[in-house]
């Protein structure tokens, strides 16, 4: 079956750039989303069609794709950006919806 | 946009569970709907999505033929009625809003806080 590989774990200092990949086979032929997952919380959607950015998320979240990989990159990283993020896409099977989610990455703000 | 999930329980292997999704704050009736599961430390799974008018319906393999999803758009209500139940359903059910972007891509614009399902004897 269809697989998106993300790293298990991402470190960044307060201030720095923090960036998390997304890889799968399907990529240049799927869109990509992200989502962002705080502690004990629900997902909330960062990131549609690889790297359009909902109304209410900050500048700081931009999402990027290139060939299998899609990027997210978060900016000045706070705190309270701390958490699991997701990234999540379709496969090429042509059936339909084809949802796959990447096994996640624990973004952690030293 | 406010999706409030109910009905979570201890149901033992082979029993029975509805959940549902209460939606407020927008037009329920325009949007698609899905139920996406998270079992506690894990990834996400997409469950189960339907149409705005309930007209298509889809599902994971892995519920395929046990799961039944459906919706009364005259009580802004979504509903997942599983039948059963097996110990790897036990996960967190999250209520998920459809963005509709467009008819061949899915995207999770709003999500409930979810209800815990946990089938054990």
């Amino acid at each position: 079956s269809y697989e998106l590989t993300q790293p298990p774990s991402v470190s960044v200092s307060p201030g720095q750039t923090a960036t998390i990949t997304c890889s799968g086979d399907a990529l240049p032929q799927q869109y990509a989303c992200w989502y962002q997952q705080k502690a004990g919380q629900a997902p909330v959607m960062l990131i549609y069609k690889d790297s359009e950015r909902p109304s209410g998320i900050p500048e700081r979240f931009s999402g990027s794709s290139s060939g299998t990989t899609v990027t997210l990159t978060i900016s000045g990283v706070q705190a309270e950006d701390e958490g699991d993020y997701y990234c999540h896409s379709a496969d090429n099977s042509g059936s339909y919806p084809g949802v796959v989610f990447g096994g996640g990455t624990k973004l952690t703000v030293l | 946009v406010q999706l409030v999930e109910s009905g979570g329980g201890v149901v033992q292997p082979g029993e029975s569970l509805r959940i549902s999704c209460a939606a407020s704050g927008f037009t329920f009736d325009d949007y698609t709907m899905h139920w996406v599961r998270q079992v506690p430390g894990k990834s996400l799974e997409w469950v189960s999505l339907i149409s705005f008018n309930g007209g298509k319906k889809y599902y994971a393999d892995s519920v395929k033929g046990r799961f039944t999803v459906s919706r009364d758009n005259s009580k802004n209500s979504l509903y997942l009625l599983m039948n059963t139940l097996r110990p790897d359903d036990s996960a967190l059910y999250y209520c998920v809003r459809d963005m509709d972007v467009d008819t061949t891509m899915v995207v999770f614009d709003y999500w409930g806080r979810g209800t815990l399902v946990t089938v054990s004897s």
